[in-house]
C-alpha cells in the first residue's frame, strides 16, 4: 500500500459545485500538507497542519478549506469550484525534520 | 526574496555530460535538506538527502554548504532518463516547516 493515498485520482466537476479531495497517510507523521501545481509551474502551498488541532493557511488558501479529521487524514474542500482551480493537487506528509512523502496526485478539472 | 531559490533552467545537456544544480536557502536555522525528482504530472519523489559531509549515490552527488547557505546536486554521465525537474527542499526553516524551491528542469538529449 502507498504511504500517502489520495482520492479521487481524477475528477471533473462543474463550476459552483462543492468538491472534497481526501488524503490519508500511513507514515505516522504529524505534519500534512496540500499543494497545488499548474502546468509548468512549481508547487504552491494551500494549507498545512502540524497536528490534529492545527490548521494553517499557505500562500494560496483563498477558495479552499481543509479538515484534519485524524492524524492520518487531511481533506481539502473547494466550496464552490471555479475553472481557475483546475490543477493537479498533491497531498504530502512529513516529520519535523524529515523528508516529505507525496500522494500520487488528484487531477481536478472544473468546467 | 524566496526562502528557497533555484535556477529554473531548462538545462539542455547531451547524454554523458556532467551537470550541476545549485539551490540557495535564506533561513540559517534550517535543519534538513533534500533533493527531489519530479517527472511531468507525477508526484515528487525523494532523490537523496543532503548532509554537511556530502553524500553520493551512484552518479548523483549532493553537497551542503551551511556557511554559504546553498545545496548542490551533481549528476555525472547523464542519461536520457534523467530528464525531469529537480526540486530542492528545506525542512525546519521559517515556521519550522517544509519549503520547496521552484525546481530546475533538466533535459538530456541524445
Amino acid at each position: 500500500d502507498a504511504d500517502v493515498t489520495q482520492t479521487p485520482r481524477n475528477r471533473i466537476t462543474k463550476t459552483g459545485k462543492r468538491i472534497m479531495l481526501e488524503c490519508s497517510q500511513t507514515k505516522g507523521h504529524d505534519r500534512m500538507y496540500w499543494y497545488r501545481q499548474d502546468p509548468g509551474l512549481g508547487l504552491r502551498l494551500i494549507y498545512y497542519s502540524f497536528d490534529v488541532k492545527d490548521i494553517n493557511k499557505g500562500e494560496i488558501s483563498d477558495g479552499y478549506s481543509v479538515s484534519r479529521q485524524a492524524q492520518a487524514k487531511f481533506s481539502l474542500s473547494l466550496e464552490s469550484a471555479i475553472p481557475n482551480q483546475t490543477a493537479l493537487y498533491f497531498c504530502a506528509t512529513s516529520g519535523r525534520n524529515t523528508e516529505a512523502f507525496f500522494g500520487q496526485g488528484t487531477r481536478l478539472t472544473v468546467v | 526574496r524566496k526562502e528557497v531559490e533555484q535556477d529554473p533552467g531548462p538545462f539542455n545537456v547531451p547524454e554523458g555530460a556532467t551537470v550541476a544544480f545549485n539551490c540557495t536557502y535564506s533561513n540559517s536555522a534550517s535543519q534538513s535538506f533534500f533533493w527531489y525528482r519530479q517527472d511531468c504530472r507525477k508526484e515528487p519523489k525523494l532523490l537523496m538527502s543532503v548532509y554537511s559531509s556530502g553524500n553520493e549515490d551512484g552518479r548523483f552527488t549532493a553537497q551542503l554548504n551551511r556557511a554559504s547557505q546553498y545545496i548542490s546536486l551533481l549528476i555525472r554521465d547523464s542519461k536520457l532518463s534523467d530528464s525531469a525537474t529537480y526540486l530542492c527542499v528545506v525542512n525546519g526553516g521559517a515556521g519550522n516547516m517544509l519549503t520547496f524551491g521552484g525546481g530546475t528542469r533538466l533535459m538530456v538529449k541524445p
